[in-house]
């Protein structure tokens, strides 16, 4: 079953960027995967925010601000979560996903973002 | 609007049984991949199980395979999830979630929480 890399833990100021990373192992390529991206707070279900294929495919979740983009690093063979003009209340855990055909859905461990 | 409402929670002893439900309004529930993410106290995200809209489709996390099924009713749309020889580490709130893999889960549930222990 393959593992998704997450940086346990990362920190920005407010109105600065955050870019969290989701390695995939060698041997999946991530340019074959819509790479699913969620944001949770605590007491709450995760909230999805946006899957990220290519530039020409990719989607938004359903009242998303702008400012959460998706992204790929083939060459580290990583996904990718942008988050512009960072605010107080994006502070939460972000977990990226895949779901392969005919496979099992896999998680990443989740990366806590902090909003110094 | 989609709701997914799981019950069916509870405390249970080790190597006992459970039966969670996940009831669905304001979707086309037959047409729906539906699923079961779970996440231990203080810990990540953890897919458990998905059945397609027909049930014909259906996969396990290797953790849960053979002790876990994994069902749905779509005439009640309902999603449930039996699970037998429970062990502590299955201790978790279990998520109810819509979506496959062209779309991901875009809608999820509150969660219920299994306990397991003596």
């Amino acid at each position: 079953q393959p593992v998704l890399t997450q940086p346990p833990s990362s920190s920005a100021s407010p109105g600065e960027s955050a870019r969290l990373t989701c390695t995939l192992p060698s041997d999946i390529n991530v340019g074959k995967y819509n790479i699913y991206w969620y944001q949770q707070k605590p007491g709450s279900p995760p909230r999805y925010l946006l899957y990220y294929y290519s530039d020409s495919d990719k989607g938004q979740g359903s009242g998303v601000p702008s400012r959460f983009s998706g992204s790929k690093d083939a060459s580290a063979n990583t996904g990718i979560l942008l988050i512009s003009g960072l605010q107080s209340e994006d502070e939460a855990d972000y977990y990226c996903m895949i779901w392969p055909n005919n496979a099992r859905v896999v998680f990443g461990g989740g990366t806590k973002l902090t909003v110094l | 609007e989609v709701q997914l409402v799981e019950s069916g929670g509870g405390l249970v002893q080790p190597g006992g049984s459970l039966r969670l439900s996940c009831a669905a309004s304001g979707l086309s529930f037959r047409t729906y991949t539906m699923s079961w993410v779970r996440q231990a106290p203080g810990k990540g995200l953890e897919w458990v199980s998905y059945i397609s809209g027909t049930g014909d489709t259906i996969f396990y996390a290797d953790s849960v395979k053979g002790r876990f099924t994994i069902s749905r009713d779509n005439a009640k749309n309902s999603l449930y999830l039996q699970m037998n020889s429970l062990r502590a580490e299955d201790t978790a709130v279990y998520y109810c979630a819509r979506g496959d893999r062209y779309t991901g889960y875009e809608y999820w549930g509150r969660g219920t929480l299994v306990t397991v222990s003596s």
